[in-house]
């Protein structure tokens, strides 16, 4: 597609049921990164993929959060036994090689109830 | 580990004002820098990028500078408009050292009328 694609747009769900948010990156790119935001914050690093390299999962806030990447191209981001504070926006970004700017979707909001 | 930018402040201008946003970056070998808008609702969009090769690079209305010295960003906005209000990041990049996208904290530009 022209964009980063994610989906779906708004989310909301019961504490402690699992979610999964999806990204369709820019056709081609090799790099993508989710981020999490909460209201009026700044971006807050999740896991970045890059190939077919094992991707950096050091943002990962807890166990109950992962993502994989299939393929190379679509990525989904899985919250297991969702909690409150799991409310925000998940950005997902791609680039179309390492050390180059990401372009970013329009998120995905999440709200846990 | 090293980061870039500050907590999140706010910047009131005048529209037609020329405005200046700042960002300290940690890491000093860092090698390419990018700063991102992000409008209500929205991803983060790309504005201007600088490689550390270079203590300047001009858009149109905006320039960013780099100071290796002080390692500090800035992001020049001439003739600040009601579309410029936004929140603006900052973001580094180190090659060879995983290639990641590492974000600051993020300003709120608000632009008065």
């Amino acid at each position: 597609g022209a964009g980063v694609s994610q989906s779906p747009s708004n989310k909301v769900t019961e504490k402690g049921k699992d979610v999964e948010l999806r990204c369709d990156p820019i056709s081609g790119h090799t790099a993508l990164y989710w981020y999490r935001q909460s209201l009026g914050q700044g971006l807050e690093f999740l896991i970045y993929f890059q190939g077919n390299s094992a991707p950096d999962k050091s943002g990962l806030p807890s166990d109950r959060f992962s993502a994989e990447r299939t393929g190379g191209s679509v990525s989904t981001l899985t919250i297991q036994r969702t909690q409150q504070e799991d409310s925000a926006v998940y950005l997902c970004a791609s680039s179309f090689k390492q050390g180059a700017e990401a372009f970013f979707g329009q998120g995905t909001r999440l709200t846990v109830v | 580990g090293e980061s870039v930018g500050l907590h999140l402040p706010t910047l009131s201008v005048q529209e037609g004002d020329n405005s200046i946003i700042n960002c300290a970056y940690s890491n000093s070998a860092s090698d390419y820098f990018i700063w991102y808008k992000q409008e209500s609702g929205k991803g983060p969009q790309f504005i201007i990028d600088i490689r550390s090769n270079m203590d300047k690079r001009q858009g149109q209305r905006v320039t960013v500078l780099l100071n290796k010295t002080v390692k500090h960003l800035s992001l020049q906005i001439a003739a600040t408009q009601p579309g410029d209000s936004a929140v603006y990041f900052c973001a580094e990049i180190k090659y060879n050292a995983g290639n990641m996208l590492t974000f600051g904290g993020g300003t709120r530009l608000m632009v008065k009328p």
